[in-house]
């Protein structure tokens, strides 16, 4: 079974600051990882993806994550926030086939002007 | 291209209604699925579909939840009689053909707000 621990659901920053969302997951195969963001009344969109290959992987808008498997891990970063960049936050996790994808409960981020 | 389509947008009733919920997939996406989200909650799986069939229901509460998905592309999800805890989000989500290794970027709609009084 697969399954994904998103560590705070409210982030607050200040416009400029780093951002770091955190994701720990759980599974008991080779996982594929992701991040997709929601912004309000807006479906999910994909924002990264990890798929075993590079450890550290680049999304849209700046963002990017870690890789971790000694800390299963896959950490959710941003140099500087940009007021945009407010939205829900999901990490996922499914098998190699992405036949069944597990959704973390999700973290606000909050960025104040 | 088209996105993912959903309707209606937003849905009030009161327990014990029916009430359904239509997607329309992106053109050439074969696989389907129907996720819920509770409020502050990430979304659950309640049904994949690989074109006509579907593959994965195992979480859909099938006493008053049901879907179908003919002809392989647009899809209704219902649910019969309504219930207090239905309030959700549901969400309709396509991808491509799944192959191992390349896979894994769902694409979703904008959602269905049902709210059950």
């Amino acid at each position: 079974a697969q399954s994904v621990t998103q560590l705070g659901s409210h982030v607050s920053v200040s416009e400029g600051a780093l951002v770091l969302l955190r994701c720990n997951y759980s599974s008991s195969v080779p996982p594929y990882l992701f991040w997709y963001v929601q912004y309000p009344n807006q479906g999910l969109q994909l924002l990264l993806k990890y798929t075993s290959a590079a450890t550290l992987v680049k999304g849209i808008n700046g963002f990017e994550a870690e890789f971790k498997k000694s800390e299963t891990s896959f950490h959710l970063t941003k140099p500087s926030a940009h007021m945009s960049d407010a939205a829900e936050y999901f990490c996922a996790v499914s098998d190699k086939y992405g036949n069944k994808l597990v959704f973390g409960a999700g973290t606000i981020l909050r960025v104040k002007s | 291209e088209a996105g993912v389509v959903q309707s209606p947008r937003y849905k009030i009733i009161e327990k014990k209604q029916p009430v359904a919920f239509w997607c329309n997939p992106i053109s050439g996406h074969n696989t389907l699925y129907w996720y819920r989200q509770n409020l502050g909650q990430g979304p659950e799986l309640l049904i994949r579909y690989e074109n006509e069939e579907a593959v994965d229901d195992s979480q859909l509460p099938k006493d008053r939840f049901s879907a179908e998905r003919l002809k392989g592309v647009d899809s209704t999800l219902k649910i019969q009689p309504a219930e207090l805890g239905d309030s959700a989000v549901y969400l309709c989500a396509s991808s491509p053909p799944l192959v191992e290794g390349a896979n894994g970027e769902l694409f979703f709609g904008e959602g269905s707000r049902l709210t059950v009084l």
